[in-house]
């Protein structure tokens, strides 16, 4: 069983503040990491795809981080908004399948 | 091609009896995942296809859980015998496949509620 851990379950932030979380996974058998935003009701959508080891990824207010040497990378989320407010999933692809983390669930505070 | 589609969206069923759930990935995806949902956690994998052929199957999962992909295209999820602890939100997403890399596209879950 391949363990992807992710750190806060849950967190909540004040509008306006920024936060990160984090995921770690194996660092063996890597081909990539990804990130998916879960908001109720909806499926869970992709924000990053990431392979390289010090890659870092930006969607707007959203970015990422990998080390894949160590097995973390972080999400942070600059200047949180309530729409920001969702679970955020990360996901380890290893010999061809896609292993989840548990997620931080966000919850941004007006 | 307007994603991926699950059938059906909500599930009750008494213990003991047979459900199915259909999965319709996008056309042209290869791969095919199928995971299970239970409240405070994420995704947990169940199984996943390439094509046609059923790679891997979790090792969590009993011998009442099936599924298929007859044809590479859509995919079938059946519990037989369901019981208490099968309520769960069942997602299905698909890749590429071509790349490995790719992200995973997700439908929007069927959950079952055994009663």
């Amino acid at each position: 069983i391949l363990n992807v851990e992710q750190s806060p379950q849950s967190l909540h932030v004040q509008e306006g503040d920024s936060t990160n979380f984090t995921c770690s996974f194996p660092s063996s058998n890597f081909y990539a990491l990804h990130w998916y935003r879960w908001e109720t009701a909806k499926s869970p959508e992709a924000l990053f795809v990431m392979t390289l080891n010090g890659d870092e990824k930006k969607k707007g207010r959203i970015s990422a981080t990998l080390n894949t040497k160590e097995g973390y990378s972080y999400l942070y989320i600059k200047g949180s908004q309530p729409e920001d407010s969702a679970t955020y999933l990360c996901a380890f692809l290893g010999n061809y399948k896609l292993s989840f983390g548990a997620g931080t669930t966000v919850t941004v505070r007006a | 091609d307007t994603g991926v589609s699950q059938d059906p969206r909500h599930k009750i069923t008494k213990r003991g009896q047979n459900v199915t759930f259909r999965c319709d990935p996008i056309s042209e995806h290869n791969r095919l995942y199928w995971y299970r949902q239970t409240l405070g956690q994420g995704p947990e994998f169940l199984t996943y296809f390439q094509n046609e052929a059923q790679l891997e199957k979790s090792r969590l999962l009993s011998d009442r859980f099936s599924a298929e992909r007859p044809k590479g295209s859509f995919s079938t999820l059946e519990i037989q015998r369901t019981e208490q602890g099968d309520s769960a939100m069942y997602l299905c997403a698909s890749t590429p496949g071509v790349r490995e890399a790719s992200e995973a596209f997700f439908g929007q879950g069927t959950r079952l509620t055994v009663v």
